[in-house]
């Protein structure tokens, strides 16, 4: 089991641009959730999907948005991309009835750099 | 929504040493307490975790301890190591669900 993979590792993308990123969950689970980690912060939750639909949004504006596949697998999109968003973007998985003791696995993250 | 704070930001230690990094949160609702640890490049890690019905756990040297009255809980590493030198980072969560609220971090050196 690969655990939670995300692609790519690393993106530098110009200011205005748009962006996609993408992550596989752990086999067996369900829910996906990103998350914003600027450096020297912790993480920030951006939003949480299962069933293919949003669930739960953090304090994010609408130029982040998601989408989540039949699958599981799960795609972050950030849009008008400002410098500020530069970050590493992290995913972690769980299963959908996370009940006492349910660990969340976190992906290793995708390095963004905006220029 | 909740609101987790994190003490101390960075904390060096000598080898052998204890090291303790604390954390505040807001929502009484809360009732799952994870560490995580995030070496650098590296994913977050678990290392250990509490529910609100417990007010102290124990994992070999890394101990959590949580105060609900006060809304605070603390991690306790013992016998500090140079491969305990990390980012530690707190969270706190309403289960069930899965909406993490993440403390800011506590950069720790241990000095061999």
């Amino acid at each position: 089991d690969a655990g939670v993979t995300q692609s790519p590792t690393h993106l530098i993308k110009t200011r205005g641009q748009q962006v996609t990123l993408r992550c596989s969950p752990k086999s067996g689970h369900d829910t996906v959730s990103w998350y914003q980690q600027a450096l020297g912060q912790g993480p920030q939750f951006i939003f949480q999907y299962y069933e293919e639909e949003e669930r739960q949004r953090g304090n994010f504006p609408d130029r982040f948005s998601g989408h989540q596949f039949p699958n599981y697998s799960s795609e972050l999109n950030v849009n008008a991309l400002l410098l500020g968003d530069s970050a590493l973007y992290l995913c972690a998985s769980s299963p959908r009835g996370a009940g006492w003791d349910t660990e969340a696995f976190f992906g290793q993250g995708t390095r963004l750099t905006v220029v | 929504g909740e609101n987790v704070e994190q003490h101390p930001s960075t904390l060096s230690v000598q080898e052998g040493d204890s090291a303790v990094i604390k954390c505040t949160y807001s929502d009484s609702a809360s009732n799952y307490f994870p560490w995580y640890k995030q070496e650098l490049g590296k994913r977050p890690q678990l290392i250990i975790d509490i529910r609100s019905n417990v007010g102290e756990k124990k994992d070999q040297r890394i101990a959590v301890t949580l105060n609900k009255t006060a809304k605070h809980f603390s991690l306790h590493i013992t016998e500090t190591q140079p491969e305990d030198s990390a980012v530690y980072f707190c969270a706190a969560i309403k289960r069930p669900g899965n909406q993490f609220y993440f403390g800011t971090g506590t950069s720790l050196t241990v000095i061999p």
